[in-house]
């Protein structure tokens, strides 16, 4: 079974771009999330999708960053515009019943 | 909000010795999970242990719901074992949703 798939690996980008992140889940589950890892903060929540339903949408994430999961099998992540201070590796995850399975993250740096 | 403190922040040990990992989380959890993450790596789900006790090759997990807190012991380390391992816990009332700790960072030399 193909695991979680995120692409594009790393990205640098300039400030005020607009960057789309994305990310299949393994097939078959339910539940797929987005977060953000940096060093200070650790891995913070962005947006949590149950059967494709927005369940948690990040909160103090709300302005800038926009998740969608059109299908079961597909989900972007859009930051618009980026600052700096978004430079983090992205993650997502999906899970059926609680287990998470993380993909290799995405690497964004923000110039 | 809900948080969760990992201890020690890092750890340096001996190829050979024991491992013991605490994490202590601020109000009720439903479900418990310890993750590894490699040097650069992603992150890899070792164990689910909201309570009781529960073993998986050389690793031990010990969850204390009432007191809120979980242990992971790692036995007889390994240099492959370096890397960070973080603490998840979600309080039940949102789906599957976890809340990380902020690691502890395992070093074992050789």
């Amino acid at each position: 079974d193909a695991g979680v798939t995120q692409t594009p690996r790393h990205e640098v980008a300039e400030k005020g771009q607009t960057i789309i992140l994305k990310c299949e889940p393994v097939s078959g589950h339910n539940d797929l999330f987005w977060y953000r890892q940096t060093k200070i903060q650790g891995l913070e929540l962005l947006s949590y999708f149950r059967s494709k339903s927005l369940m948690e949408d990040g909160g103090a994430f709300k302005d800038r960053f926009k998740a969608e999961m059109l299908n079961s099998s597909f989900s972007t992540l859009k930051i618009q515009p980026t600052e700096p201070k978004d430079s983090a590796v992205y993650l997502c995850a999906s899970s059926l019943q609680g287990t998470l399975y993380f993909g290799e993250g995405s690497r964004l740096i923000v110039v | 909000g809900q948080q969760v403190q990992q201890s020690p922040a890092s750890l340096v040990l001996q190829e050979g010795e024991n491992a013991e990992l605490q994490c202590n989380f601020s109000s009720t959890a439903t479900q418990l999970q310890w993750f590894y993450q490699s040097p650069g790596g992603s992150l890899v789900s070792l164990l689910s242990n909201p309570s009781g006790t529960k073993h998986t090759g050389r690793l031990t997990s010990t969850t204390v719901t009432k007191e809120r807190r979980s242990s992971l012991h790692i036995s007889s380390s390994q240099t492959t074992d370096s890397g960070t391992y973080l603490c998840a816990i979600d309080p039940g009332n949102m789906g599957y949703k976890l809340t990380f700790g902020t690691g502890t960072s395992l070093l074992v030399d050789p």
